[in-house]
């Protein structure tokens, strides 16, 4: 039974570059939300989808976009990467949108901006 | 806003003792309390969560309780073990706005020593 798969892993991009970062979420779920954790602080809010659909947008700026797929799988896009961008980028998988759902979360993927 | 206050940031204990983080949340509509282990450079893993329909939750040497007039939740971990060592997060959401968004605490750092 497989949990929530993120990839890249690790990844390395210079300033000014563009990053997209990808999520499976767990079978049967059809919500997604993506979450940014900088060392040493607890994970912030960025987006969640549920149905290809955007749901709910935390405070990130507009270089931040992503979509889901018809197989509930979803892509989080950043452009014009600042250093301060560096972070853990969460994929969490919830079977709905009501605030009483469970959420999980991937491996994440390791982003740092040179 | 939505914000959610964790106590204490740092808690160490001998091996067996128990262990009691605190979380106080402001808002009032909220309605699901979720836990999470993290691991140094590993994903935040769910350990218990708890609804506002329930006052106390518990799996095995886990629980949790919630105040709801208070606006605080606590999490309770008997018996500690080495393996415990790692950040805890407490985390809120709440429903009825189309999303979810888990806020999350600044989280607690448990050292067990044996």
């Amino acid at each position: 039974d497989a949990g929530v798969t993120q990839s890249p892993t690790h990844l390395i991009k210079t300033r000014g570059q563009q990053v997209t970062l990808r999520c499976s979420p767990i079978s049967g779920h059809k919500s997604v939300s993506w979450y940014q954790q900088v060392l040493g602080q607890g994970p912030q809010f960025i987006f969640q989808y549920y149905e290809k659909e955007e749901r709910g947008r935390g405070n990130f700026p507009d270089r931040f976009s992503a979509r889901q797929f018809p197989n509930y799988s979803s892509e989080l896009n950043v452009n014009a990467l600042l250093l301060g961008d560096s972070a853990l980028y969460l994929c969490a998988s919830s079977e709905g949108l009501t605030g009483g759902n469970t959420i999980y979360f991937g491996e994440g993927s390791w982003l740092t901006v040179v | 806003g939505e914000n959610v206050e964790q106590h204490p940031s740092t808690l160490s204990v001998q091996e067996g003792d128990s262990a009691v983080i605190k979380c106080t949340y402001s808002d009032s509509a909220s309605n699901y309390f979720p836990w999470y282990k993290q691991e140094l450079g590993k994903r935040p893993q769910l350990i218990i969560d708890i609804r506002s329909n329930v006052g106390e939750k518990k799996d095995q040497r886990i629980a949790v309780t919630l105040n709801k007039t208070a606006k605080h939740f606590s999490l309770h971990i008997t018996e500690t073990q080495p393996e415990d060592s790692a950040v805890y997060f407490c985390a809120a959401s709440r429903g009825g706005f189309g999303f979810q968004k888990l806020v999350f605490g600044t989280g607690t750092r448990l050292l067990v020593s044996p």
